[in-house]
């Protein structure tokens, strides 16, 4: 069954450094998000992507944060300039539409990052 | 007002039993929604979607939704012990965004 899959699985860095976490999609899928969940807190939306560009982005999609699809299968999220407070895990998610039946999303396994 | 909001719980149900999961949303242009399932230090699990008013059957898992009320859930039937997860809601609002809930804790005790 296909799988959106996500690396690393676990990252640790130091505040202030650069982070790039990697997604491969779905094959056929068109839209791309990241969410992320602080341990014991909500899912939480930070972005959507589609035909090359951002649709839409959460509040806390600053400008620390960016995405690229840099070819025609991974899509990665970099964080500039790690905080302690962008401790979390980061998921990956795919649809092959954005609306009827066919707008499920699909996860990967996600990425854990930890800023000290 | 949250946009997605559930009882945390946790709900703890005996084996066998039906649990019964709550969900609100305040987008009242909201078209699609999900239920997730998530283990812990895992990743959401589609386990059903619901896209019109009524009720969803898939195995054990039934999804009611009413628009009217803005109110989604989910009943698992003969609860078993690795049904024990937290159980995420999720609604596409009309600008196409996912929102999730809290999520509810479920406990299936055996």
């Amino acid at each position: 069954e296909p799988e959106v899959t996500q690396t690393p699985s676990h990252q640790v860095t130091q505040m202030g450094q650069e982070v790039i976490l990697r997604c491969v999609p779905i094959s056929n899928h068109l839209y791309f998000y990241w969410y992320r969940q602080i341990l014991g807190q909500k899912v939480e939306f930070l972005v959507s992507f589609y035909n090359n560009e951002i649709s839409e982005k959460s509040e806390i999609f600053d400008d620390q944060f960016s995405v690229e699809r840099p070819d025609g299968s991974n899509f990665t999220l970099k964080i500039r300039s790690t905080k302690l407070e962008d401790s979390a895990m980061y998921f990956c998610a795919s649809s092959q539409w954005e609306g009827g039946n066919t707008g499920e999303l699909f996860f990967g396994e996600g990425s854990r990052l930890t800023v000290l | 007002q949250k946009e997605v909001e559930q009882n945390s719980g946790p709900l703890s149900v005996p084996e066998g039993a039906i649990a019964s999961l709550n969900c609100t949303y305040s987008d009242r242009g909201s078209q699609s929604f999900f239920w997730y399932r998530q283990y812990s230090g895992k990743s959401p699990e589609l386990i059903m979607s619901i896209y019109s008013n009524g009720d969803k059957e898939d195995g054990r898992f039934t999804a009611q939704l009413n628009k009217a009320s803005q109110y989604v859930s989910l009943l698992i039937r003969d609860s078993q012990p690795s049904d024990s997860a937290t159980y995420l809601c999720a609604v596409r609002n009309q600008g196409g965004k996912l929102i999730f809930g809290q999520g509810t804790e479920l406990s299936v005790k055996p």
